[in-house]
């Protein structure tokens, strides 16, 4: 079955400062990943995804992250992080016909001033 | 392009009432799913539906769960007999038609809270 595990629950990172968000998947075909990012409140927004092709993406708000199919891992990366970065973030794989999304547990970033 | 849209955004119910959920999908967005999501966790997938056609549920939507698409454009999500373990965020998403793996978009949830 395909799972996804984020092994963070909680990062803190100075204002300024690069961050690196873990996600693990577990799938046996070639997968399609995302990231996704949850403010209080509010629905999931989507930073970048994953298909094919070149293994680094880039996504909105500078973020990007990269595909290592031989780690089967798929890390969130930041060089600078802003206040406003404070939020959940969720990697996810889709699978199966409809591609639904099977999400990790989510990893919540606190951004210190 | 108005997004997807939940409503209610809230709701608060006494155990075994039933609920009803609606979720209106970007136009022409032929894909509809339906997440539950609580505190701490990921969203897990309910059901999809593909036009009018519900395509798959998961094992976590148990008989007192059904889900509707009629015409193919909004669905309904009912809870029948609330419980409290159903107090969570319910997430619809919608999705184009075509390619294999294109973004879902998500709506900005209902929130359930079961006295």
């Amino acid at each position: 079955a395909q799972s996804v595990t984020q092994p963070d629950i909680h990062i803190t990172v100075s204002e300024g400062a690069s961050l690196e968000l873990r996600c693990n998947y577990s799938y046996g075909a070639t997968p399609y990943l995302f990231w996704y990012v949850q403010s209080p409140g509010q629905g999931l927004q989507l930073l970048l995804k994953y298909f094919s092709g070149d293994t680094l993406v880039q996504g909105i708000k500078g973020f990007e992250a990269e595909f290592k199919r031989s780690q089967s891992s798929f890390n969130l990366r930041k060089p600078s992080v802003h206040w406003s970065d404070a939020a959940e973030y969720f990697c996810a794989v889709g699978a199966g016909y409809g591609n639904k999304l099977v999400f990790g547990a989510g990893t919540i970033l606190r951004v210190k001033s | 392009d108005t997004g997807v849209s939940q409503n209610p955004r809230h709701k608060i119910t006494k155990r075994g009432q039933n609920v009803t959920f609606r979720c209106d999908p970007i136009s022409e967005h032929n894909r509809l799913y339906w997440y539950r999501q609580t505190l701490g966790q990921g969203p897990e997938f309910l059901t999809y539906f593909q036009n009018e056609a519900q395509l798959e549920k998961s094992r976590l939507l148990s008989d007192r769960f059904s889900a509707e698409r009629p015409k193919g454009s909004f669905s309904t999500l009912e809870i029948q007999r609330t419980e409290q373990g159903d107090s969570a965020m319910y997430l619809c998403a919608s999705r184009p038609p075509l390619r294999a793996g294109d973004t879902q978009y998500f709506g900005p949830g209902t929130r359930l809270t079961v006295l």
